[in-house]
């Protein structure tokens, strides 16, 4: 079974703190690492492809960065505000038997953050 | 340009009947992914569908199936349904598979009674 965990399940921060995450991964066969983050009662929202060792990618206040060969990603939202809340996830695309698609997302089971004012 | 569409948002069923849910993919996009997500589980991956062809599949009963038409629309299906598929289930597109992210809808909250 291959498995993508996420820690911690569950972060509460104060307005103006920097926190991070981890996503951890199967290294062997790497192809992509995907980070959605999930509002309550919206669709999940891409964030980040990474696909890269060493790929360092960022987006306003949040950026992440990857390491394929110990099979982890990181997630850093600097100086949170309290619409950051949300749940956080990363998915690791799984191929088919025959390696020529990867349309099968194994997501995390989420890091829940929750900012307060 | 608009957004992954599902239909419909909401729907309450009778164990043992059937329900069809329907997913317009963001024009373009070809790949067609459904999934479930229940409290317990998370996100589950159910199937996969790229040019009319299920490409991936997910460890669900065979009560679960899928098929994808050739304007990218998607629709799954869930025959006898127990009380356990009460869910969420979330559809996505994307242009190709895996390397990009994918767009999601915001689903259909099923409640079966």
């Amino acid at each position: 079974i291959l498995n993508v965990e996420q820690s911690p399940q569950s972060l509460h921060v104060q307005e103006g703190d920097s926190t991070n995450f981890t996503c951890s991964f199967p290294s062997s066969n790497f192809y992509a690492l995907h980070w959605y983050r999930w509002e309550t009662a919206k669709s999940p929202e891409a964030l980040f492809v990474m696909t890269l060792n060493g790929d360092e990618k960022k987006k306003g206040r949040i950026s992440a960065t990857l390491n394929t060969k110990e099979g982890y990603s990181y997630l850093y939202i600097k100086g949170s505000q309290p619409e950051d809340s949300a749940t956080y996830l990363c998915a690791f695309p799984f191929g088919n038997a025959g390696g020529t698609s990867y349309g099968k997302l194994t997501f995390g089971q989420g890091t829940i953050l929750t900012v307060h004012p | 340009k608009a957004g992954v569409t599902q239909t419909p948002r909401y729907l309450i069923k009778t164990r043992g009947q059937q329900v069809t849910l329907s997913c317009s993919p963001i024009s373009g996009h070809r790949s067609v992914s459904w999934y479930q997500q229940t409290p317990g589980q998370g996100l589950q991956f159910l199937f996969e569908y790229f040019s009319e062809t299920q490409r991936n599949k997910g460890n669900f009963p065979g009560r679960f199936s899928g098929r994808q038409f050739s304007n990218s629309r998607s629709e799954m299906n869930v025959s006898t349904l127990e009380l356990g598929d009460s869910a969420l289930y979330l559809c996505a597109s994307s242009l190709a598979s895996g390397r990009g992210g994918y767009t999601f809808g915001s689903g259909t909250r099923l409640t079966v009674v």
